[in-house]
């Protein structure tokens, strides 16, 4: 079955202790993508990718890194997570960006 | 930089009437559409794109959307409502140059109501 899937899906940490999201794909999709999902601002990109060692920022890159070192992982790293990153995450992927995009079922981060 | 405006937070509407989400955009060059629903505690699920070719494209779930090049709009829209229709639903844009990230609205709350 074609999904991504991102682990944890709950996760409530500290301020300041590294954590790491993982996101995987199985339909060797080039383009990979964050977004953050906060009430009233909808989805927001975080990092994108598109292909493997070639990210870039998205519009909320701040608190955030990401690596690319095989094609279905993308994950999301925090060094550092504020109250602020508290949010609703999603990974994606697409054939090549501008295409539809299919989506984990999401990560419930809560900072402490 | 492309944008998308969802005006609306919120629509209601009864079950079996016909229902209306509204999406606006703005892109340089031509533009690839789409609109997602996301049911509670759920990602975001595909229902439709325009890439080019008829301004009237079908999708999942009898929904249908109309692109308007010179208002430059994509409403999304269904004959007849459903209770189990009433989700999140979110407009994107992308640019068709190739490669750019989806930009998405903000969201509309739709509540279909028996």
């Amino acid at each position: 079955e074609a999904q991504v899937t991102q682990n944890p899906r709950y996760l409530i940490t500290v301020t300041g202790k590294k954590l790491t999201v993982t996101c995987s794909q199985n339909m060797n999709h080039e383009y990979m993508s964050w977004y953050r999902q906060d009430p009233g601002l909808g989805l927001r990109q975080i990092y994108y990718s598109m292909n493997v060692e070639v990210t870039d920022k998205g519009d909320v890159p701040e608190g955030y890194k990401v690596s690319r070192k095989e094609k279905r992982n993308f994950p999301l790293i925090l060094e550092s997570p504020s109250p602020n990153q508290t949010s609703l995450y999603f990974c994606a992927s697409n054939v090549q960006g501008g295409t539809e995009a299919f989506f984990g079922q999401g990560t419930r981060l809560t900072v402490v | 930089a492309q944008s998308v405006a969802q005006p609306e937070d919120q629509v209601n509407v009864a079950e079996g009437n016909p229902l209306t989400v509204k999406c606006t955009y703005s892109v340089s060059g031509n533009p690839y559409l789409f609109w997602y629903v996301q049911y509670p505690n759920r990602g975001l699920q595909f229902l439709l794109k325009y890439i080019t070719g008829d301004n009237l494209v079908k999708g999942s779930y009898g929904f249908e959307a109309e692109f308007n090049k010179s208002q430059t709009s994509f409403h999304l829209k269904k004959p007849s409502a459903l209770v189990s229709d009433s989700a999140l639903y979110f407009c994107a844009v992308s640019a068709n140059s190739g490669n750019t990230p989806l930009v998405f609205g903000k969201g509309t709350r739709l509540s279909v109501i028996a």
